[in-house]
């Protein structure tokens, strides 16, 4: 089993509209938790830390549930440049980073 | 305020010869990190450098790979003796410390071609 597990997608998501999806982490000693975006095999770039009680960024809410290990990302009023793959990201001690493989979103006119 | 550098950009090698990848951190970030994504896969963990320090070096193959993170200069990862394999982007990532959520910023990544 992977430690971080996403839903590869593609989500094709109509522009305005709302998409949501979930990352799950194997490690219960995972401490902080991100999600990041990458585009086109560019750089990973931080889209928000993820607090314990929840937080939201703009059109971004983050939320994470530590009894079921799981994390998600929702989107409101979608965009064009909203289209991106969305890294699911978890630190134990140590500062190492997990990524997820990522999940593909489409966002179209 | 730059953001993390890498160089070169992209960089081809041949079988057998040695790859350096260079990394400056964000400005005021002490500690770095190696990351590599292989086509069509995830980024993998390396690893993590202070000053003059290797803290964790779990991600990074035994053989022929190495990193440095001297007290005046860029970290260096360093690949001998190249393989197809070892084609890849590698990213380098830098953060402040270790205390809160210790976000890390990554680079523009350094694209290696075998031939």
């Amino acid at each position: 089993r992977k430690e971080v597990e996403q839903d590869p997608g593609p989500f094709n998501v109509p522009e305005g509209a709302t998409v949501a999806f979930n990352c799950t982490y194997s490690n219960s000693a995972s401490q902080s938790f991100f999600w990041y975006r990458q585009d086109c095999r560019k750089e990973p770039k931080l889209l928000m830390s993820v607090y314990s009680s929840g937080n939201e960024d703009g059109r971004f809410t983050a939320q994470l549930n530590r009894a079921s290990q799981y994390i998600s990302l929702l989107i409101r009023d979608s965009k064009l440049s909203d289209s991106a793959t969305y890294l699911c990201v978890v630190k134990a001690a140590g500062n190492k980073l997990t990524f997820g493989g990522g999940t593909r979103v489409l966002v179209k006119p | 305020n730059a953001g993390v550098m890498q160089n070169p950009r992209h960089l081809v090698r041949r079988r057998g010869q040695e790859a350096r990848l260079r990394c400056s951190p964000m400005k005021g970030h002490s500690h770095v990190y190696w990351y590599r994504q292989l086509p069509e896969e995830g980024l993998k963990f390396m690893v993590y450098l202070q000053k003059e320090n290797i803290i964790d070096e779990s991600g990074m193959p035994k053989e022929r790979f190495s990193a440095e993170f001297p007290k005046e200069g860029p970290s260096i990862l360093r690949i001998q003796q190249v393989v197809r394999g070892d084609s890849a982007a590698y990213f380098c990532a830098s953060s402040p410390g270790t205390s809160g959520f210790n976000e890390q910023f990554f680079g523009p990544g350094t694209r290696l071609t075998v031939l």
